[in-house]
């Protein structure tokens, strides 16, 4: 069973232009999260997403947003990218909503230059 | 709010040395507890979980942890470490509906030969 899958693993931007991360599930997993991992910060939940509605949402600003689709795939964009946005974005897979198994992928490493 | 506090940033240990790594909650409802595990240029893996019943639970690889509710504690444990457990460990807490984890900062651990 193939586990939590990100696009791409590894990107370089410019400040200024926007960036989208995809994320396939766990088969049958219907809820997808997002966070982000930077050395100063830890890990801090970006949003999450169950049957293609946004459930919850961390304290980042309106640049980073998600969406997921009716495969339970989910991709989230950033817009407008600043150097501090650089960071490995986590996607995370689980069956339901119900927070008992939490799934992690690789990540996928942005850096924003 | 909740929070997380994982007391050492860093452990330094000898292999085959016992480890214990700290972690405290602040929750005044039930929650729900896990323990991840984050190799080099790696996502994050699922190491044990505290979703109720038995107040011990243990990984395949030979991990501990206990949840003691009325020190609101969860603290993993290992009798004798490998080098091959050189990496850092997350505690996090889950709390009412949905995906959403809230993370400690994490702590390194160095085994030493």
């Amino acid at each position: 069973k193939a586990g939590v899958t990100q696009t791409p693993r590894y990107l370089i931007k410019t400040r200024g232009q926007q960036v989208t991360l995809s994320c396939s599930p766990i088969s049958g997993h219907r809820s997808v999260s997002w966070y982000q991992q930077t050395p100063g910060q830890g890990l801090q939940f970006l949003f999450e997403y169950f049957s293609e509605t946004q459930r919850n949402k961390g304290n980042f600003p309106g640049r980073f947003s998600g969406r997921q689709f009716s495969n339970s795939r989910s991709e989230m964009n950033v817009s407008t990218l600043e150097l501090g946005d650089s960071a490995l974005y986590l996607c995370a897979s689980s069956l339901d909503y119900s927070g008992n198994t939490i799934y992690f992928g690789e990540g996928s490493w942005l850096t924003v230059v | 709010a909740q929070s997380v506090t994982q007391l050492d940033s860093q452990v330094p240990v000898f292999e085959e040395a016992p480890v214990e790594l700290r972690c405290n909650y602040s929750s005044s409802v039930s929650v729900y507890l896990f323990w991840y595990v984050q190799y080099p240029n790696q996502g994050l893996q699922l190491l044990l979980k505290y979703l109720s019943g038995s107040t011990l639970v243990e990984s395949i690889n030979g991990f501990e942890a206990e949840f003691n509710k009325s020190q609101t504690s969860f603290h993993l444990r290992k009798p004798s470490v490998h080098i091959s457990d050189t990496a850092e460990y997350f505690c996090a807490v889950h709390k009412a509906a949905g995906n959403k984890l809230t993370f400690g900062g994490g702590t390194r651990v160095l085994v030493k030969p």
